[in-house]
């Protein structure tokens, strides 16, 4: 079965950086990009960004695009999120989802697997 | 004006009927949109998929046949039928126009079952 399995919770300072994995199983890990959906807390549900398995483009929201980077290590089936010069504003669940259907070089939804979600927060 | 809108909250009877809406903004008005259910502590599930012209490919997995979607000008509406306790929580609904541009996610909806 399709699992997606994320590291664990992280604590950091405002200006540092934060690096969150997923680790896919259960299909073909080129066949399908992943994006990333963050929640701050209490607040509603926030898409960041998206990388091709396939080809490593990646794709952001405007408001984070020159700090966030996400990579895929295919060997591992794993895909990287990583949020640099991070404010308290960034403190939220980060959850990695995958879609339904196949898409190698899009994005594409609905989103119907997710990961169990890696808190980070950020604090002083 | 936000893309999609949804009322804060909402509720509904043990057993009763409830419609939850999402309106595009009328630039957004050929989106499909996604639904997706997220209960107290869990993280968000795929409930369907609507168009204008309604429900549009399979089910997120063990969604119910209680629920139903509907799309009816820039509105596109999730029933939920014989309400029970574990449909509690907090729906959102999401666009995608297929440009692979920009995904966007409507402020939710609180669900109570009273």
């Amino acid at each position: 079965q399709v699992q997606l399995v994320q590291s664990g919770a992280e604590v950091k300072r405002p200006g540092a950086s934060v690096k969150v994995s997923c680790t896919a199983s259960g299909y073909t890990f080129n066949d399908y990009g992943i994006s990333w959906v963050r929640q701050a807390p209490g607040q509603g549900l926030e898409w960041v960004g998206w990388i091709s398995t396939y080809n490593g483009v990646t794709k952001s929201v405007e408001g984070l695009q020159g700090r966030i980077h996400m990579t895929r290590d295919t060997s591992t089936s794993t895909v990287f999120m990583e949020l640099n010069s991070l404010m308290s504003d960034d403190t939220a669940v980060y959850f990695c989802v995958r879609a339904r259907d196949r898409a190698r070089t899009t994005v594409a939804m609905p989103w119907l697997f997710w990961g169990q979600g890696t808190l980070v927060t950020v604090s002083s | 004006q936000p893309v999609l809108t949804q009322p804060p909250s909402a509720s509904a009877s043990l057993g009763a009927s409830v419609t939850l809406t999402c309106t595009l903004r009328s630039d957004y008005g050929h989106y499909l949109v996604d639904w997706y259910q997220q209960r107290q502590g869990k993280g968000p599930r795929f409930v369907m998929r609507v168009g204008s012209s309604g429900h549009m490919g399979a089910k997120g997995d063990d969604i119910p046949d209680r629920f139903s979607v509907s799309g009816s000008g820039l509105n596109r509406s999730l029933t939920i039928k014989n309400i029970q306790e574990e449909d509690e929580g907090h729906f959102y609904c999401g666009a995608d126009h297929g440009t692979g541009a920009d995904f966007v996610f409507g402020g939710g909806t609180k669900l109570t079952v009273l």
